[in-house]
């Protein structure tokens, strides 16, 4: 079993639309968690972060995290065009050394 | 603006050269680390460390090594570049705990022909 799965999508969303991206992972002690956005050709850039069970908003992204079922989810409501991109989920699993474990990564594609 | 500077965007090399990839980041940041990323494979972690003069194996280090002179610099060395490491190299810092994530820099394309 790999530490952070991911669905590799891609995921298709018309425009205004909300997006679900989800994320498990194994390690139960897991402490913190991250969203990166990655466009084609660039590197990832960090989005969301959250480290407390339930939810955490900033604008049109959510992030959802539920320690019990080991999953996290990334919600982007009104989705635009601009936010097609690979979503990669991030783990810092325990003994907190800072070093993530990245799924995949999810295409999300917007079609206008 | 806090950054991880990567030297090169775009860089070409033959067979067998010798190749420096360097980082430099400015946030102060105890963490540092390698990856490459191939289509279909996602992130692989190749070196990182967590203090001056200290370096860990990531799950690819074959072929590769690295230098941690300065908190600011990590660098990452081919020491006999192969067609093989044709890759997108990523290079990250984060503070010790892991909290805030990592930071990026905007990657070297390496094409080794």
């Amino acid at each position: 079993q790999k530490e952070v799965e991911q669905n590799s999508g891609p995921l298709s969303v018309p425009e205004g639309a909300i997006a679900s991206l989800n994320c498990t992972y194994s390690d139960r002690g897991s402490q913190s968690f991250f969203w990166y956005r990655q466009y084609s050709g660039k590197s990832p850039e960090l989005i969301m972060f959250i480290y407390s069970n339930g939810d955490k908003e900033d604008g049109r992204f959510t992030a959802q995290l539920n320690k019990a079922s080991q999953y996290v989810s990334l919600l982007i409501r009104d989705s635009q065009p601009s936010d097609s991109a690979t979503y990669l989920c991030a783990v810092n699993i325990r003994g907190n050394t800072g070093k993530l474990i990245f799924g995949q990564g999810t295409t999300l594609q917007v079609k206008p | 603006d806090v950054k991880v500077t990567q030297s090169s965007r775009y860089l070409v090399k033959r067979t067998g050269e010798k190749v420096f990839l360097e980082c430099v980041q400015d946030m102060d940041h105890e963490n540092m680390f390698w990856y490459r990323q191939d289509p279909g494979l996602g992130l692989r972690l190749i070196y990182f460390s967590y203090d001056v003069k200290m370096k860990e194996k990531g799950d690819i280090p074959e072929g590769y090594s690295v230098s941690r002179e300065k908190k600011e610099r990590f660098s990452l060395i081919l020491e006999s570049a192969s067609t093989n490491q044709t890759s997108m190299y990523l290079c990250a810092s984060s503070r010790h705990t892991g909290s805030g994530g990592y930071t990026f820099g905007s990657g070297t394309r390496l094409t080794v022909v």
